[in-house]
Order: structure tokens, then C-alpha cells, then sequence
């Protein structure tokens, strides 16, 4: 089954950008590569997705390497209101609704 | 458009009891899939259901079931609780199509097992 690997933790300062990297080396040709994030007490939150090219939302930004065996979730403006924890998935095919979370990305927003 | 509801949201048990959670997809959903969260091990996949038929079932025991009706609303239970199922039990749907659809959960039910 394909994998991510995201960095356990990450701190940002308010209303500076901040990028979140996921590798995901194994990552099939047909597979998307979905951001979901969990804040605290909640379930997680669709962020955003892709499959090759660079997408847009008024959330984030994904940017995707051209081999795909990466991906960079972008908050252009960090709040206070985006700590929380960040999984990269991949959309495995002829499992199509069955999410693989990691241990996700934990975001840290400082004042 | 309503999210998805789960019920109930915080809930009690005693070991060796069984307990049902409940979940009502967004209006139009056909798929609705089940996880586990705890701290030891993260979100994991419990079963998926479309059209009232389980699609995929992840590493559970067979105390973990669940069932789909035909609105889509969906149901799960646990029998024979034991300590360690105390988890939020999240509950998903996503509407049919490509692998590219959005999957939204809802806010969990926190079950507690003393």
C-alpha cells in the first residue's frame, strides 16, 4: 500500500505562509493525494486535493512535484484558527473510500 | 446542507456491555464508512458501507459491526466492550463516483468504557 511520510510537527508564526511537505514515494499513478485536517475535539476536515497538476482552494494551496513522489500543503496566511493536525492520504484504487491516515503533521500557529 | 450527524456524542459503558452509534450521511451520499481515533493508534479504518452492502472492512474483531439502511443512514456496533475500545468512532460519507470525491466526516461519538 502506498505510504506518506510527513514531519511530526511543525510551528509557524500568525499571518506568516506555511508549508507542509508529505512524501509519498510509492504513490501510484492513480492515485490522488488528499489533505485532511483535525482540530482539536473534532473530526477531521477536507482541505484539499490532486492527482498531477497544482491546485487552488480558498483554504490552501497543494503543490505537487512534477514525479508526484511528493506534495506541499500551503496556508498562505497562517491563523490561529489552522493548528491542528494535518494528514497527507493517498486515494488508493479499487479502495476508494477507505482513507489511510498517518500520524499527520501537528501545526503549531504562534501568536 | 446538513453535515454528517452522529449520535450520540458522548456516551458511558461498562465492560462486557454493547453499545450502537449511529450516523446519518449528507443528504445524497450513498457511502458511508466508519473509524477508529485513539491516541495509541491514530484513525483506523473500521468497514465502509454502500447501498447497504459492506465494501471494505479494515482489521477489527468481530465484536466491530455495522450495518447500512436504505436511506444510507448507518449503523455500528460493539459487543462484548473492553477497555481499550474507549475512541472517538468517526463516521464518513462521500457520494459515488471517481477517487477524487470529497470524504466528509462528522464530530464523533466519545465512548468511554469503564
Amino acid at each position: 500500500d502506498a505510504k506518506t511520510t510527513q514531519p511530526n510537527s511543525m510551528e509557524s508564526n500568525e499571518e506568516e505562509p506555511v508549508h507542509l511537505p508529505c512524501n509519498h514515494s510509492t504513490i501510484s499513478g492513480t492515485d490522488y493525494i488528499h489533505w485532511y485536517r483535525q482540530l482539536p475535539s473534532q473530526g477531521p476536515e477536507y482541505v484539499i486535493h490532486g492527482l498531477t497538476s497544482n491546485v487552488n482552494n480558498r483554504m490552501a494551496s497543494l503543490a505537487i512535484a512534477e514525479d508526484r513522489k511528493s506534495s506541499t500543503l500551503i496556508l498562505h496566511r497562517a491563523t490561529l484558527r489552522d493548528a491542528a493536525v494535518y494528514y497527507c492520504i493517498l486515494r488508493r484504487s479499487g479502495s476508494a473510500r477507505q482513507l489511510t491516515f498517518g500520524s499527520g503533521t501537528q501545526l503549531t500557529v504562534l501568536p | 446542507k446538513a453535515g454528517v450527524t452522529q449520535t450520540p456524542r458522548y456516551l458511558i459503558k461498562t465492560r462486557g456491555q454493547q453499545v450502537t452509534l449511529s450516523c446519518s450521511p449528507i443528504s445524497g451520499h450513498r457511502s458511508v464508512s466508519w473509524y477508529q481515533q485513539t491516541p495509541g493508534q491514530g484513525l483506523q479504518f473500521l468497514f465502509e458501507y454502500f447501498s447497504e452492502t459492506q465494501r471494505n472492512k479494515g482489521n477489527f474483531p468481530g465484536r466491530f459491526s455495522g450495518r447500512q439502511f436504505s436511506n444510507s443512514r448507518s449503523e455500528m456496533n460493539v459487543s462484548t466492550l473492553e477497555l481499550g475500545d474507549s475512541a472517538l468512532y468517526l463516521c464518513a460519507s462521500s457520494p459515488v463516483g471517481d477517487l477524487g470525491n470529497t470524504i466528509y466526516f462528522g464530530e464523533g461519538s466519545w465512548l468511554t468504557v469503564v
